[in-house]
């Protein structure tokens, strides 16, 4: 079965710290799509990052950087020197390709950070 | 490119009256739109999958009677929640792909808030 657990439903962090967001999923696909969205205050999604089963590589993009280990079924999200901006719901989501759907997402069920000044 | 909306932004209406919520892609034409309901506090709940010219496809538990979608063209789809009432209060978002693999991207709509009195 298809799942995506995001154990911390909350984090409270200073400005600047480091933080990391966990994501752990579950399938049977051999070939599947992992998502992370940003939900702020306004409730619109903000997609940041796509990442398929077959590429490993860990990527970074400014302050933001992910690791996805297949070993451990995880893709985790971290955010160096953390901003009040930053603040949001994030999303973890998985898309199974055997769906083709256009892209079914499930997705885990957030965590909301708090950076305080 | 690839913006998504939905009108209205906040509906409140009053209960047993049906509300109509519009999703459309602005610059993109859609194969396939999705609908989620968010309670607060809580995940996206995908509620049904359409694709443009057939029947939707709903989830399990969703009623397909009690959320009418209609995806009319490539770049409109509708949501009517009929006879509402308080316990359909919630956030509805919406979002369509380009595509109907898994790997196609969803772009998400801002949502829209409803209240049922």
């Amino acid at each position: 079965a298809q799942k995506v657990t995001q154990a911390q439903t909350e984090i409270s962090v200073v400005e600047k710290e480091d933080v990391t967001l966990d994501c752990v999923y579950e399938t049977r696909d051999t070939t599947y799509y992992l998502f992370w969205y940003k939900q702020p205050p306004s409730g619109e999604l903000v997609f940041l990052i796509r990442r398929n089963s077959f590429d490993e590589q860990n990527e970074i993009s400014g302050r933001y950087s992910w690791n996805f280990q297949k070993s451990t079924s995880s893709f985790n999200f971290t955010i160096t020197a953390s901003q009040v901006v930053d603040s949001a719901v994030y999303f973890c989501a998985l898309s199974e390709a055997s769906r083709n759907q256009g892209g079914k997402l499930i997705f885990g069920q957030g965590t909301e950070l708090s950076v305080k000044p | 490119g690839a913006v998504v909306s939905q009108h209205p932004s906040r509906v409140i209406c009053k209960s047993g009256t049906s509300v109509k919520i519009e999703c459309r892609s602005l610059d993109f034409q859609a194969t396939t739109m999705f609908w989620y309901r968010q309670f607060p506090k809580q995940s996206l709940m995908l509620m049904a999958t359409s694709n443009e010219g057939s029947k939707a496809t709903y989830e399990q538990g969703v009623e397909k009677d009690k959320f009418l979608i209609n995806h009319a063209s490539l770049t409109l789809s509708t949501l009517t929640v009929t006879s509402a009432h308080p316990e359909d209060s919630s956030f509805y978002i919406c979002s369509a792909s380009k595509g109907i693999l898994s790997y196609n991207e969803q772009f998400f709509g801002p949502g829209t808030r409803l209240t049922v009195l």
